[in-house]
């Protein structure tokens, strides 16, 4: 099974919009990191917010808010206000706690393209 | 304060050669992950390093792949006997601790191509 489901291969939305990128996961760990990175044409992995399993409230980071949701096992993506240079593909990852937590595990992506 | 440093950005190989990737994790991060990114994929994980030693490396393929992380310089990915398999983008990251909730900074990638 996967442990990281994006459901969405591809988003469009007009500038201003708010937009939602899913993203379920699936693990046994009681502790776990949530993670969204945003890789733009250029192809670097920009870091955009994290929720901790353990997290009471949504993490916010200006634009950006993950609703997370622990009883559905999901942690989507709110971007507020698209802009143009929000077009690129966003990752959702998971870090699972525990003895063996150490890799990131990804899932396979959304593309969020935003016109004007 | 320089952020991860990967070089070379771009890497052209003939099957058969050698890659050699470096990655030279941020200041005062002793924690190094390797990362592959095929076409249209997500990152996978390949190999955890701290300073001299692999910790994790399931996502390492069995044959050909080798990583390090000497004591002093940069942690370097080896690739022998390349194959167009092997096309792909190669992430390094690096954090300071092993908490389970710290970010992974992330280089800029190498773009290794087979021809």
């Amino acid at each position: 099974a996967q442990k990281i489901t994006q459901t969405q291969p591809g988003m469009f939305v007009q500038e201003k919009e708010a937009v939602t990128l899913d993203c379920t996961y699936d693990t046994s760990d009681p502790s776990y990191g949530l993670f969204w990175y945003k890789q733009p044409s250029s192809g670097e992995m920009i870091f955009l917010i994290y929720q901790g399993s353990y997290d009471q409230q949504n993490a916010t980071e200006g634009r950006y808010s993950l609703n997370f949701q622990k009883a559905r096992k999901s942690a989507n993506l709110v971007i507020s206000a698209s802009q143009l240079g929000d077009s690129a593909m966003y990752f959702c990852a998971m870090r699972e706690g525990g003895q063996a937590g150490t890799a990131l595990i990804f899932g396979k992506g959304t593309t969020l393209s935003v016109s004007s | 304060n320089a952020g991860v440093m990967q070089n070379p950005r771009h890497l052209v190989r003939r099957r058969g050669q050698e890659a050699r990737l470096r990655c030279s994790p941020m200041k005062g991060h002793s924690h190094v992950y390797w990362y592959r990114q095929l076409p249209e994929e997500g990152l996978k994980f390949m190999v955890y390093l701290q300073k001299e030693n692999i910790i994790d490396e399931s996502g390492m393929p069995k044959e050909r792949f080798s990583a390090e992380f000497p004591k002093e310089g940069p942690s370097i990915l080896r690739i022998q006997q390349v194959v167009r398999g092997d096309s792909a983008a190669y992430f390094c990251a690096s954090s300071p601790t092993f908490d389970t909730y710290n970010e992974q900074f992330f280089g800029p990638g190498t773009r290794l191509t087979v021809l």
